[in-house]
């Protein structure tokens, strides 16, 4: 069965700071993957997708993600964080065989100025 | 566009009383999930259908939760009794098929149950 590990329970960074959130997944093939975001009180928000093509990803909101086939990864990463940034992330995969996705237990961001 | 449009956004209730949450996917996707967050077991799958049929409710706790979706338009998630530990937030969300497809949710339902 798949799974989607998000090792970083809570991470803080300072304003303007450079930002990488981990993800690792398990699964035989290559999975399609999904980063969400979800600001307090609110849904999840789609920041990206990685399903064919070019490693490098390109978001919403300043964000990218780098899918490595050799280290089950899809990181997401943004040179400059805002204060705006503080939310909880959540890694999701999804093996094509059903719409079903599996999510990562997510990680909160928590951005001092 | 419209995105998912779940009611109500909150919802206080004593335990024992019926508790209906309402779900309306975007128009045209064929898929419809419904989740529930909270703290200790964060984002859990509890049903999700497919052109209006129930695919897999393995996530559903127990008996006391039931859902339907009547139409395209518009699906209901009912809790009856209700329990204290229900008190959750649960989120509805929609996609069109295929894996590559992301799900759209809705801003939730926050529940609690007295």
């Amino acid at each position: 069965a798949q799974s989607v590990t998000q090792p970083d329970i809570h991470i803080t960074v300072s304003e303007g700071a450079s930002l990488e959130l981990r993800c690792n997944y398990s699964y035989g093939a290559t999975p399609y993957l999904f980063w969400y975001v979800q600001s307090p009180g609110q849904g999840l928000q789609l920041l990206l997708k990685y399903f064919s093509g070019d490693t490098l990803v390109q978001g919403i909101k300043g964000f990218e993600a780098e899918f490595k086939r050799s280290q089950s990864s899809f990181n997401l990463r943004k040179p400059s964080v805002h204060w705006s940034d503080a939310a909880e992330y959540f890694c999701a995969l999804n093996t094509g065989t059903a719409s079903k996705l599996t999510f990562g237990t997510g990680t909160r961001l928590q951005v001092t100025l | 566009d419209a995105g998912v449009i779940q009611s109500p956004r909150h919802e206080v209730t004593e335990m024992g009383q019926e508790v209906t949450l309402r779900c309306k996917p975007i128009s045209g996707h064929d898929y419809l999930f419904w989740y529930r967050q909270t703290m200790m077991r964060g984002l859990e799958l509890l049903i999700y259908f497919n052109n209006n049929v129930p695919i897999d409710d393995s996530g559903m706790p127990e008996d006391r939760f039931s859902a339907k979706m009547p139409n395209a338009s518009f699906s209901t998630l009912k809790i009856q009794p209700s329990e204290p530990r229900d008190s959750a937030v649960y989120f509805c969300a929609s996609s069109t098929t295929g894996g590559s497809q992301p799900q759209h949710f809705g801003d939730g339902t926050r529940l609690s149950i007295l």
